[in-house]
């Protein structure tokens, strides 16, 4: 079985630009769910799509949105970039999302803004 | 809200050394408790989870920890650790009254082991 990749791994961006970043999920997962985590922090959950939609959202503003794809794949798009947005960017897939389920994590996408 | 907090943020232990990693939550309802580890470069790994029952859990890799709800806390613990152990460990709990799988993780403790 494959894991959860997420591309690409390092993306450099100024402050104001808009990002998109990819995440393919296990085989057999049908809902993504988004992580920041920011240097020395813990991950922060961003939302959570289900069979396309969006099913659960963190405290963050609508600059960051997503989309998931019939195959189940993810984006997460983030517009006008702040210096705050820097951070490592996780991707987790599971079977159906429910809340005792197992996150299956991707390596991550390093984001700097500068 | 719920809330977890890791006190250590880095334990350093010998090869071979008992560790315990502590960690505490806060909830005004039942969760769901977690660990999970994350080597450098990686992403996370589930190490071990508690819904319900026993509130002793093994996990992978000789891992335990144990839920105890007078003490809101699920402390982790390894009776024998090796140097490849050396990673980052995160806590988490979620609400099992949701609908989706929001993970609240606390800011991780850095297990250091040397030889």
């Amino acid at each position: 079985e494959t894991g959860v990749t997420q591309s690409p791994t390092h993306l450099i961006k100024t402050r104001g630009q808009q990002v998109t970043l990819r995440c393919s999920s296990q085989s057999g997962h049908n809902t993504v769910s988004w992580y920041q985590q920011a240097l020395g922090q813990g991950p922060q959950f961003i939302f959570q799509y289900y069979r396309e939609e969006e099913n659960g959202r963190g405290n963050f503003p609508p600059r960051f949105s997503g989309l998931q794809f019939p195959n189940y794949s993810s984006e997460l798009n983030v517009n006008a970039l702040e210096l705050d947005d820097s951070a490592l960017y996780l991707c987790a897939s599971s079977l159906s999302g429910g809340a005792g389920e197992k996150l299956f994590f991707g390596s991550g996408t390093q984001l700097s803004v500068l | 809200a719920q809330s977890v907090t890791q006190l250590d943020s880095q334990v350093p232990v010998f090869e071979e050394a008992p560790v315990e990693l502590r960690c505490n939550y806060s909830s005004s309802v039942s969760v769901y408790l977690f660990w999970y580890v994350q080597y450098p470069n990686q992403g996370l790994q589930l190490l071990l989870k508690y819904l319900s029952g026993s509130t002793l859990v093994k996990g992978i890799n000789g891992f335990e920890a144990e839920f105890n709800k007078s003490q809101t806390s699920f402390h982790l613990r390894k009776p024998s650790v090796h140097i490849s152990d050396t990673a980052e460990y995160f806590c988490a709990v979620s609400d099992p009254n949701t609908g989706f799988q929001k993970l609240v993780f606390g800011t991780g403790t850095r297990l250091l082991v040397s030889p």
